[in-house]
């Protein structure tokens, strides 16, 4: 069984338009997270959900809006896309926000903006 | 400034050796210190945790040393294999942070050679 997954795996798409990415996690946890791994492999942290609860929100555009209708999902949806919004989009999950805990991420989405 | 840095060169060993990869960080007062391993296309996977107050963490032939000193953590995998292959990626929690928010090194790249 697919711990933390996300569809879909592949996105390409032009300037402009809006998409989402949709994440999944059956562990049971209670946080949620969404990266952005740029073409020089940085794995950078975007924000984060805790029980539907956002705890982080980095310096993000606000073209980029997270939502999450429950607990187990983390969607992503991005207005207007841009040339360098293309990366590899990362979800991951842990049992809870505190220091301790490991991280568990998903596949990832190659978002491709033409 | 604060940075998070790993030897961006790709680290190439013969089978059987040890790996050592470090990872060095600035203005950074890290509670805890994780390592994930990523292979190519595929999300990071947590490999161990090692926190302030512990000098060396072991997990079968992998051990991380975390010297607070020096600011600076050694990852170590002996007898190593081609399936050790991947890059590896170190990642600080801030001690002042209660968000769970992790930062990223860009990784290092390990390739085993048989």
């Amino acid at each position: 069984d697919t711990a933390v997954s996300q569809t879909p795996k592949y996105l390409v798409t032009q300037m402009g338009n809006d998409k989402s990415i949709k994440c999944e996690q059956n562990l049971g946890h209670d946080t949620m997270y969404w990266y952005k791994q740029d073409s020089k492999k940085f794995l950078k942290i975007m924000f984060s959900y805790n029980n539907k609860e956002l705890i982080i929100n980095e310096t993000v555009p606000n073209r980029f809006s997270p939502k999450s209708p429950d607990k187990a999902h983390l969607n992503l949806h991005i207005n207007s896309l841009e040339l360098g919004d293309s990366a590899v989009y990362f979800c991951a999950s842990s049992p809870w926000f505190g220091k301790i805990y490991e991280q568990y991420f998903g596949p990832g989405t190659r978002l491709t903006v033409t | 400034s604060q940075k998070i840095e790993q030897n961006s060169e790709a680290l190439n060993i013969q089978e059987g050796k040890t790996a050592t990869l470090t990872c060095n960080y600035t203005n950074y007062s890290p509670a805890y210190l994780q390592w994930y391993r990523q292979d190519p296309g595929r999300g990071p996977v947590f490999l161990l945790l090692i926190r302030e107050n512990e000098k060396e963490k072991r997990k079968e032939r992998l051990k991380v040393t975390f010297d607070t000193t020096l600011k600076q953590s050694l990852f170590h995998i002996t007898a190593s294999q081609p399936a050790d292959s991947a890059t590896y990626l170190c990642a600080l929690i801030h001690g002042s942070s209660n968000t769970g928010k992790l930062i990223f090194g860009q990784g290092t790249t390990l390739q085993v050679k048989p």
